[in-house]
């Protein structure tokens, strides 16, 4: 089934403590990026990347990195995170970047910094 | 500043009935445009697109319409389902820019 897996689904921390959200796609898709979904604002990009090791800011990258060495995974990692981070993130994915192109979205991860 | 508008943040709509959702947005250099339907604890999905050489595209009971002059779209269901009870979001993107810009969604419940 094709599919992007997203890892933890569910997450409470605390400030400062580094974490890693996963995600991977099994459908060979070249371009993958990250949004964050918070109340009134919608879906805002992070980070995207076009293919293996091109990687390259969204609207809103501030607190976050992410790295690509496979095709498959896009893990976000937050180095430190704060409050203001608490949201509901999620990992997208499409066989390239063009409008014609149908990002598919995985489940979600919510997390919560205390 | 936020680039791409959806104005209405609810919408209700008895079962059968059209539904319209808008969306607004500022950058002329959008020219491809989706929507995607959110249910709850789900990732979106992909619902409908259209290219800015076109004004509209239909698929079974959905059809997105593109004012370019207005920099305006629409979403139309009909007939509307229970099922369609969703938070919908347009989204668009500017050839070379490789970014996505979505709207605040608009929450949608059809009623039976």
């Amino acid at each position: 089934e094709a599919q992007v897996t997203q890892n933890p689904r569910y997450l409470i921390t605390v400030t400062g403590k580094k974490l890693t959200v996963t995600c991977s796609q099994n459908m060979n898709h070249e371009y993958m990026s990250w949004y964050r979904q918070d109340p009134g604002l919608g879906l805002r990009q992070i980070y995207y990347s076009m293919n293996v090791e091109v990687t390259d800011k969204g609207d809103v990258p501030e607190g976050y990195k992410v790295s690509r060495k496979e095709k498959r995974n896009f893990p976000l990692i937050l180095e430190s995170p704060s409050p203001n981070q608490t949201s509901l993130y999620f990992c997208a994915s499409s066989q390239r970047m063009t409008g014609a192109d149908t990002q598919y979205f995985g489940p979600g991860t919510r997390l919560t910094v205390l | 500043d936020q680039q791409v508008k959806q104005n209405s943040p609810s919408l209700s709509v008895q079962e059968g009935r059209i539904s319209i959702l808008n969306c607004d947005y500022t950058n002329s250099m959008f020219d491809y445009f989706l929507w995607y339907k959110k249910y709850p604890a789900e990732g979106p999905t992909f619902l409908i697109s259209i290219s800015s050489i076109k004004d509209k595209n239909e698929d079974g009971r959905f059809t997105v319409f593109l004012n370019k002059s207005a920099k305006h779209l629409s979403l139309h269901i009909v007939p509307s389902q229970p099922g369609d009870s969703a938070v919908y979001f347009c989204a668009a993107s500017a050839s070379g820019t490789y970014k996505y810009i979505f709207g605040t969604g608009t929450r949608l419940k059809v009623l039976a």
